[in-house]
């Protein structure tokens, strides 16, 4: 079956450690994307990246990073500036169509304490 | 600004009544609307979506109505079952953008 897989589904660390988040996609999409979600609240982008090699700042991507060397993959880093990391972090992927919904992957519950 | 935001936080409903969620959206140059269904500790799983051309779409048991003038997307579930118990978000894609901005989101209860 094709789709999105997070890894892992929980991740604690101490604060100012850097962590990666690990995204990958079967879908044959070009876009991927990193969403934050807080309790109760919507969706909010991080990073986002139209084709390998290539990626964009979203709204909230201080203190994050990322890379798209493959396709299929796309690694979020929650870095030691990130002041308030603890959250639920999404990975989407689409063909990058406008009228092409998200596909989501199953998220990473992030810790830090 | 560019928002899209919803009526209500939450909303109870007996099962077998039919739900209707609704959204509002601040941006005239959005022409792709999409509605997600999240269940607890999972990803938003897409649901049914319309294109700013169409006031009207329905799918499986639920339908999408777009009204551009009032810029008001709505949700309506027919028959709702206890499996529809979630939170629903509408989201939205800005012509010729590269972004999907999403609302706050509204859960869903359903009474057995």
């Amino acid at each position: 079956d094709g789709g999105i897989t997070q890894s892992p589904k929980y991740l604690f660390r101490k604060e100012g450690q850097n962590v990666t988040l690990s995204c990958e996609q079967n879908l044959n999409h070009d876009a991927m994307y990193w969403y934050r979600q807080d309790p109760g609240q919507g969706l909010r982008l991080i990073y986002y990246s139209q084709i390998v090699n290539d990626f964009q700042k979203g709204d909230i991507a201080e203190g994050y990073s990322v890379s798209r060397e493959k396709k299929e993959s796309f690694p979020l880093t929650v870095t030691s500036a990130q002041k308030n990391p603890t959250a639920f972090y999404l990975c989407a992927s689409s063909t990058g169509q406008t009228d092409s919904p998200l596909h989501f992957g199953n998220g990473t519950r992030l810790t830090v304490t | 600004g560019e928002s899209v935001g919803l009526h209500l936080p939450t909303l109870s409903v007996q099962e077998g009544d039919n739900s209707i969620i609704n959204c509002a959206y601040s941006n005239s140059a959005s022409d792709y609307f999409i509605w997600y269904k999240q269940e607890s500790g999972k990803g938003p799983q897409f649901i049914i979506d319309i294109r700013s051309n169409m006031d009207k779409r329905q799918g499986q048991r639920v339908t999408v109505l777009l009204n551009k003038t009032v810029k008001h997307l709505s949700l309506q579930i027919a028959a709702t079952q206890p499996g529809d118990s979630a939170v629903y978000f509408c989201a939205e894609n800005i012509s010729g953008g590269f972004k999907t901005i999403f609302g706050a989101g509204t859960r869903l209860f359903v009474k057995a």
